[in-house]
């Protein structure tokens, strides 16, 4: 049974900082790995995807997969107001038919 | 494109009552997810179908839910005899599918679900 786990659970960041935010889980033959975010009240919308080891890089945002450490981050630079909201790490794998098991979340509020 | 229409936005019931809620995928999507999210428990997954059959609906709670896929523009999951933990904000989402990599879920905006 796939196990994922987010950290931190909250954190504030000040406006134009870096931050990042960590996803474990625990079956290694998970496949596909994603970063959804979710603003209050709305729906969770994809931000990125990675399908191998290392590292993926679209604007601000850079996440890394490391699979022998069951381990993905999402890291967020030049952080902005609208980055403010409920960030979901999800897993799927093909065996399980691409649902996707998401973690618990983590809330960022970004101050400016 | 509408993105994936959920409907009603909003529904109250009381205890033992039965709730159904709908979902109309994106088109042209193949594959349709159901989820609920909960503060609790967080965004969990429900059940899944491909081209309309049923795949896994290994976190549907067996004895009162049940989902539905009569045609490739609507599902529906039924809520037999409500109680007040199935509260929630029920989401579905819709992707391609093929037997390659994983496509992006859409979500739509949810179905709140308040049990009295």
């Amino acid at each position: 049974q796939q196990n994922v786990q987010q950290s931190p659970e909250s954190l504030i960041v000040p406006e134009g900082a870096r931050t990042s935010l960590n996803c474990t889980f625990s079956d290694s033959a998970s496949q596909y790995f994603w970063w959804y975010r979710q603003h209050s009240g709305k729906a969770p919308k994809a931000l990125m995807s990675i399908f191998s080891n290392g590292e993926k890089e679209e604007g601000r945002f850079t996440i890394h997969l490391n699979k022998a450490s069951l381990h993905f981050s999402l890291h967020i630079r030049d952080s902005q107001p609208s980055d403010s909201a409920l960030y979901l790490c999800a897993v799927s794998s093909y065996q399980g038919g691409r649902a996707l098991i998401f973690g618990t979340g983590t809330t960022v509020s970004v101050s400016p | 494109n509408a993105g994936v229409i959920q409907t009603p936005r909003h529904k109250v019931t009381g205890k033992g009552q039965e709730a159904t809620l709908w979902c109309e995928p994106i088109s042209g999507h193949s594959a349709v997810f159901w989820y609920r999210q909960t503060i609790v428990q967080g965004l969990e997954f429900l059940t899944y179908f491909r081209n309309q059959a049923p795949i896994d609906d290994s976190g549907m709670p067996k004895e009162r839910f049940s989902a539905q896929m009569p045609n490739q523009s609507h599902s529906t999951l039924k809520i037999q005899s409500t109680q007040p933990q199935d509260s929630a904000v029920y989401l579905c989402a819709s992707s391609f599918s093929s037997t390659g990599d994983s496509y992006e879920q859409y979500f739509g905006p949810g179905t709140r679900l308040t049990v009295l």
